[in-house]
């Protein structure tokens, strides 16, 4: 199974403050990753298909980059609504695992 | 718009037997794959199983192979998760979700129905 670590596990940022998140995969998973924001008693919500898409209605502010191993999450201009946890997925082979997820907290 | 609504948990005795259901509007179901995730108290995701649009295929974590089965009806515009030898460690939220038709993401999530395995 391909593993997905997600670091760091907790983080708490200002608003207006840049974020970079971070998933790497234990074997190269090309561009197969998505991240999904969940906040408390709420589903998940597609955030980035493709390492890198935007998924429709999502705010520019948030952006993804990777491929292979090296995945990043970013968030410029943090706003106290992006306070949520963040998992990436691989899709690159099946069971299509999850990170542990990193629980952003806003000052 | 889309609407992914699932039903039927609640609570089992170790042992027992669950059918989930999860009720799809407003996008063609018979067009698109399907997944089920879950979610114990205060953990992450879990993915649990995969099942292909004519459900052809399917796939499934080795936590439930052999003890969960996945379906589908296409004419209904439903998913169903039929879980059988239910463990403690099976309680969780379990979500269904769409597999978009690019990159295979999950782009649509129910609300999740809870599933609490106890005695």
């Amino acid at each position: 199974d391909i593993q997905l670590t997600q670091s760091p596990s907790f983080l708490s940022a200002s608003v207006g403050e840049r974020v970079t998140l971070s998933c790497r995969a234990s074997h190269d998973i090309h561009t197969y990753l998505a991240w999904y924001q969940q906040k408390p008693g709420e589903a998940p919500r597609l955030l980035i298909y493709g390492a890198s898409s935007l998924q429709g209605a999502v705010p520019s502010r948030f952006s993804g980059s990777g491929s292979g191993t090296e995945f990043t999450l970013t968030i410029t201009s943090l706003q106290p609504e992006d306070s949520a946890t963040y998992y990436c997925q691989q899709f690159s082979s099946f069971p299509n695992t999850f990170g542990q997820g990193t629980k952003l907290d806003i000052k | 718009q889309v609407q992914l609504v699932e039903s039927g948990g609640g609570l089992v005795k170790p042992g027992g037997s669950l059918r989930l259901s999860c009720a799809a509007s407003g996008f063609t179901f018979s067009d698109y794959y399907m997944s089920w995730i879950r979610q114990a108290p205060g953990k992450g995701l879990e993915w649990v199983s995969y099942i292909s649009s004519s459900s052809s295929y399917t796939n499934y974590a080795d936590s439930v192979k052999g003890r969960f089965t996945i379906s589908r009806d296409n004419a209904k515009n439903s998913l169903y998760l039929q879980m059988n030898s239910l463990r403690a460690e099976d309680t969780a939220v379990y979500y269904c979700a769409r597999v978009a038709m690019v990159q295979s993401s999950l782009d649509y999530w129910g609300q999740g129905t809870l599933v609490t395995v106890s005695s």
